[in-house]
């Protein structure tokens, strides 16, 4: 099946920007998600991009799409305490699948 | 829009005992799924309704999960009977057939913990 990898930490100080990686198989995804995930609580859509599209900035936050190498990023300016959370990528792909393949998700943590 | 709503929060039981979750969607959306998160296993999607309908339950682990979706606005998720393996939280998500980029809108979950 579709495959999507996080590194399963990050540790960023507080100011600083965090740039949080994903990688995955499916050469025909159409959208790919960030979501993010506080303790005890669902999970939040951050922002998304269309698999045609190479960069999308959306206020601190910063979505690069590389489709060859099938990498994405997710860039966090300044980041806060409030960022404190697991990042987990998702990705779909074909019309009418409606399957959402998640990552491991990256477990943000600031340091002061 | 109050979103999606799912009860309850936090359920224990023990293993043997049948287990219900309840999943109200937010209003209009088309699409309802479930999901069970384990830090062993992360994020699967057990099963999603098209209108009401079951399209695709080949997440569902065996038999003794069932979901139904009686109308609209309400699903439920059962185990019976439940094991020990079945402790997760338990999402439900929904999506309107018109959401910008399929977006699909997550309840807070339930968390299960089977005795």
């Amino acid at each position: 099946g579709e495959d999507v990898e996080q590194s399963l930490f990050l540790s960023v100080r507080e100011g600083d920007s965090s740039v949080i990686n994903c990688t995955y198989t499916d050469s025909s995804s159409t959208y790919l998600y960030w979501y993010k995930q506080e303790p005890g609580a669902g999970l939040q859509l951050l922002t998304y991009i269309f698999s045609n599209m190479d960069m999308k900035q959306d206020q601190r936050l910063t979505v690069l799409l590389n489709k060859k190498d099938k990498h994405l990023s997710l860039r966090i300016a300044d980041t806060q305490t409030g960022d404190s959370a697991i990042y987990f990528c998702a990705e779909i792909s074909n019309f009418g699948n409606e399957k959402l393949t998640f990552g491991t998700g990256t477990r943000l943590t600031i340091i002061p | 829009d109050a979103g999606v709503i799912q009860s309850p929060r936090h359920e224990v039981t023990e293993m043997g005992q049948e287990v219900t979750l309840r999943c109200k969607p937010i209003s209009g959306h088309d699409y309802l799924f479930w999901y069970r998160q384990t830090m062993m296993r992360g994020l699967e999607l057990l099963i999603y309704f098209n209108n009401n309908v079951p399209i695709d339950d080949s997440g569902m682990p065996e038999d003794r999960f069932s979901a139904k979706m009686p109308n609209a606005s309400f699903s439920t998720l059962k185990i019976q009977p439940s094991e020990p393996r079945d402790s997760a939280v338990y999402f439900c998500a929904s999506r309107s057939d018109s959401s910008t980029a399929d977006t699909q809108y997550f309840g807070p979950g339930t968390r299960l913990t089977v005795l």
